[in-house]
């Protein structure tokens, strides 16, 4: 079935441990975004990248990177967890243009203790 | 940053009713205004794509309309089931000359309970 597969589920992650986050589509989308989700504060972008090779920041990308090899992974990379960090991870992919709706992967809930 | 705002926060519904909630939005360079549904456990699911000023768009008992010049999209949901329970959400594009590449900048979303 076409989509988004992230790994992993979950996990619990000591402070200042380095975590990487995978999100792999198979649709060949070119746009792939990171999202984070807080109680009350909604989905808010971390990462984007609009095609291969290429990567951007979004609202909240501090203490996280990205890469994007190829069009379909786009892991991302928590150099140093800090608690903050603590929330669900979606990773989302569309083919590049904003008149076509997301589609989501099923998220990691990260806990940073 | 866009500022996306939906209202209300969350709703209660009896099944049966009809219910509607807002999504504003910047009317300045509009290109697209997006409506998720989010089920507890899953993740979100596009439900509608809009980008013409007056469209209205329609799948099952849910519709919805845009009006870009004064920035609003409703959602409506017409005889309100339990499995409709979930979390709604709208969405725009940062738009950047005229092109988007589709980063979405959400609203916090409307909590739809439907109680039997």
């Amino acid at each position: 079935i076409a989509g988004i597969t992230q790994a992993p589920t979950s996990q619990i992650l000591a402070a200042g441990r380095r975590m990487t986050l995978r999100c792999t589509q198979d649709m060949r989308h070119n746009a792939m975004y990171w999202y984070r989700q807080d109680l009350g504060l909604g989905l808010r972008l971390i990462h984007y990248s609009n095609t291969a090779g290429t990567t951007g920041k979004g609202e909240v990308p501090d203490g996280y990177s990205v890469s994007r090899a190829n069009t379909d992974d786009f892991p991302l990379t928590l150099a140093s967890a800090v608690p903050s960090q603590t929330s669900v991870y979606f990773c989302a992919s569309n083919p590049g243009t904003g008149s076509v709706g997301y589609t989501f992967g099923s998220g990691t809930r990260l806990t940073v203790v | 940053i866009l500022n996306v705002e939906q209202s209300p926060q969350s709703l209660h519904v009896q099944e049966g009713d009809s219910t509607n909630f807002t999504c504003s939005f910047p009317s300045s360079n509009f290109y697209a205004l997006h409506w998720y549904r989010w089920e507890t456990a899953k993740s979100p699911e596009a439900l509608f794509v809009m980008t013409l000023n007056g469209d209205e768009k329609k799948k099952g008992r849910i519709s919805a309309t845009l009006n870009t010049k004064e920035g609003y999209s409703y959602l409506y949901i017409k005889g309100s089931q339990p499995e409709d329970s979930a979390t709604y959400l709208c969405a725009t594009p940062q738009n950047a000359g005229g092109t988007s590449y589709g980063k979405l900048t959400f609203g916090q979303g409307t909590i739809l309970t439907v109680h039997p």
